[in-house]
């Protein structure tokens, strides 16, 4: 069981603006641990697509963007596009384990 | 350019052992930490094991703690991942990353399928 919880799925038109939130606990994104993002597209490996909660990797479009207000973390992705359907995973570190941790994952589909 | 190769599908049964290697090329191996992370079918992302070539150190997940071993190859540039006691729900693609400098998987290999079947 994953400690950082994000929606099963979001949806929206093309041209929307979808959320994706990660919600953890103050053992990790609440301690202060780096939140990290992932998108996974059908049969290929994860892409890094924010880290450190806010830095976008170069070649990464600024429709993508991150934040990390208390125990949760969000992932905004405004100006939707087919290309983005798939799925995206919070990355971040728990003390408790101590190690890393995954979110659930959510399921993004373009209407 | 920077890249990670990992090795191709393996067919285990159960009770056995299996070892996917790694390789990385176009950085510096061993100021990398590197990670291992597997998918089940169907399934989310889960994270299995962290290592640093240059220390050594080594850091496993709880659920698979006892059974996997990572282990660095410097001459090579070459990671290695060990799962042992092989179980069904042990079938999964398994990834190799690349760890940078604020613990985020920045490289991923291409993936190796393991399936453990009777």
């Amino acid at each position: 069981q994953s400690v950082l919880t994000q929606p099963p799925s979001v949806s929206g038109a093309p041209g929307q603006t979808v959320t994706i939130s990660c919600t953890g606990s103050n053992s990790n994104i609440g301690a202060r641990y780096f939140v990290h993002w992932y998108q996974q597209l059908p049969g290929t490996a994860p892409k890094l697509l924010i880290y450190s909660d806010a830095n976008r990797p170069s070649g990464v479009p600024d429709r993508f963007s991150g934040s990390e207000p208390g125990t949760s973390a969000s992932l905004a992705i405004t100006g939707l596009q087919a290309e983005d359907e798939g799925h995206y995973y919070c990355l971040s570190f728990d003390s408790n384990l101590p190690g890393f941790v995954f979110g659930t994952g959510t399921k993004v589909t373009v209407l | 350019q920077v890249q990670l190769v990992q090795s191709g599908a393996e067919v285990k049964k159960p009770g056995a052992s299996v070892k996917v290697s790694c390789i990385s090329s176009g950085f510096t191996f061993a100021t990398y930490d590197h990670a291992w992370v597997r998918q089940a079918p169907g399934q989310g992302l889960e994270y299995m094991g962290r290592v640093s070539p240059y220390s050594g150190y080594t850091n496993y997940a709880q659920k698979v703690q006892g059974r996997v071993t990572v282990t660095t190859d410097t001459s090579t540039n070459t990671v290695y991942m060990e799962l042992s006691s092989l179980r069904f729900d042990d079938t999964a693609v398994y990834y190799c990353a690349r760890v940078g400098r604020d613990d985020y998987m920045d490289v991923w290999g291409q993936g190796t399928t393991v399936t453990v079947s009777s």
